[in-house]
């Protein structure tokens, strides 16, 4: 079991870019889908997307283009852009871990992002 | 995109109550489905993927089953810390998507 934590700027003007790092510890990088899941708060769970070990990117097609995901194995950390933001898009969001069957058994504890000027 | 739909959307039950939780698909999954246990300001834990297989951990009181589209969580005699909501999720196609969720009550 690895632990996740997630970073990055609890508030964000609206039209700027969320940008979030997850930091992955005791357990590699290598290997897994590392995804990114949102819950506006109230509401349900929203899956955003995967960015795999090797690279390979996934994202939910509601999101328009907006998501892009990257990883740093140095770092042992994997990153979440999304661009354009509304009040729409305020949430908690999650970094989480998959295998290739898609179920997300570890999961960071989640940090919220406010969208407002 | 597949749609998943719960029911009920809240249950209040008593301990020792046993709770079943419904999650339909809105067309064929297999058995790609997995159930969630979130507790107020934390991440969801995973309880059951693969709709019946029990994550290491969990305890036995909780199952899941599948007929068809239409797939149930089940916990036998409900516990105090069972209290939460419960998510389904659908792990057959892209894009990846969750149920609505079912937030089990105290009566």
């Amino acid at each position: 079991q690895v632990h996740l934590q997630e970073s990055g700027p609890g508030l964000v003007k609206p039209s700027e870019t969320l940008s979030l790092t997850c930091s992955v510890s005791d357990g590699s990088i290598s290997t897994y889908y590392w995804t990114w899941i949102r819950q506006p708060p109230g509401k349900g769970l929203e899956w955003i997307g995967y960015i795999h070990s090797s690279g390979t990117t996934n994202y939910n097609p509601s999101l328009k283009g907006r998501v892009t995901m990257s990883l740093d194995m140095s770092k042992n950390q994997f990153s979440l852009k999304l661009s354009s933001v509304t009040a729409a898009d305020t949430a908690v969001f999650y970094c989480a871990r998959a295998d290739d069957t898609m179920y997300f058994d570890d999961w960071g504890q989640g940090t919220l992002v406010t969208v407002s000027s | 995109d597949i749609q998943m739909t719960q029911s009920p959307s809240s249950v209040s039950a008593s301990v020792g109550d046993r709770v079943t939780i419904t999650c339909r698909a809105s067309q064929g999954i297999s058995n790609w489905l997995a159930w969630y246990q979130q507790k107020p300001g934390k991440a969801p834990k995973l309880l059951i993927y693969a709709a019946s297989s029990l994550q290491g951990g969990v305890p036995s009181r909780f199952s899941g089953s599948s007929s068809g589209t239409e797939f149930t969580l089940t916990i036998s005699s409900l516990q105090p810390e069972d209290f939460a909501t419960y998510y389904c999720q659908q792990a057959n196609s892209f894009p990846l998507g969750f149920g609505q969720g079912t937030k089990v009550e105290m009566k």
